[in-house]
């Protein structure tokens, strides 16, 4: 069964910093794209970053550029965001996405998504 | 890459409701469809315009052609009350765009 579990979360101060992790199981984590995707409170979905399944290849989100780093350890199946220069428009459940393998769209598994209140 | 959709839909349990996604030229864009229950992580229903993945009801259906996309749930259950987001890939900008979603409320 294919798993995403999300933590990292919790209250910050404007300015301050966060690592989210995502740790995956039930899928070979190495073959696939991961995204990440921000809900803020009562608002719609917004994709944040996505990286590569080697790691090397990444892409943010206008509003992230320069404060997010997305990064993968596949030996540990997670994925990670580290935040810093957060904002209070950065509060938002976070969910963490594997993109289904030979796509680089189509989002098949969600976490339960990790709360990040600034 | 815009995409436009109503921000909620209203049906009769047993009727069919209808969910529409707009965005320039969507027709020759794939569309993906989200279901999310209030509390819920989002979860997919449709991908690829009209493929079901395994475990959705064949009550889910999706359509994609010139203008508009639809996202169509025939014989309305009380449980598919949920915000329903459509998705496509940005090609110029190089990421996914979700629409702004839409509540679909069971009278």
């Amino acid at each position: 069964e294919v798993q995403l579990v999300e933590s990292g979360g919790g209250l910050v101060q404007p300015g301050g910093s966060l690592r989210l992790s995502c740790t995956a199981s039930g899928f070979s984590f190495s073959n696939h794209w991961m995204n990440w995707v921000r809900q803020a409170p009562g608002k719609g979905l917004v994709w944040v970053s996505r990286i590569k399944s080697d790691g090397i290849t990444t892409n943010y989100a206008d509003s992230v550029k320069g404060r997010f780093t997305i990064s993968r350890d596949n030996a540990k199946s997670t994925v990670y965001l580290e935040m810093n220069s957060l904002r209070a428009e950065d509060t938002a459940i976070y969910y963490c996405a594997r993109i289904y393998s030979g796509t680089y769209s189509l989002m098949d598994f969600w976490g339960q998504g990790t709360l990040v209140t600034v | 890459y815009v995409l436009t959709q109503p921000p909620s839909v209203s049906v009769a349990p047993g009727k069919a409701a209808s969910i529409f996604c707009g965005g320039n030229n969507i027709g020759l864009k794939s569309v993906h469809w989200y279901q999310q229950k209030p509390g819920q992580a989002p979860v997919l229903v449709i991908y690829y315009n009209s493929d079901r993945p395994s475990g959705i009801p064949e009550r889910f259906s999706g359509s994609n052609s010139g203008i508009m996309a639809a996202l169509t749930i025939s014989r309305v259950e009380a449980g598919d009350e949920a915000d329903y987001y459509c998705q496509v890939w940005d090609d110029n900008n190089d990421h996914p765009v979700f629409g702004g979603g839409t509540k679909l409320t069971v009278l």
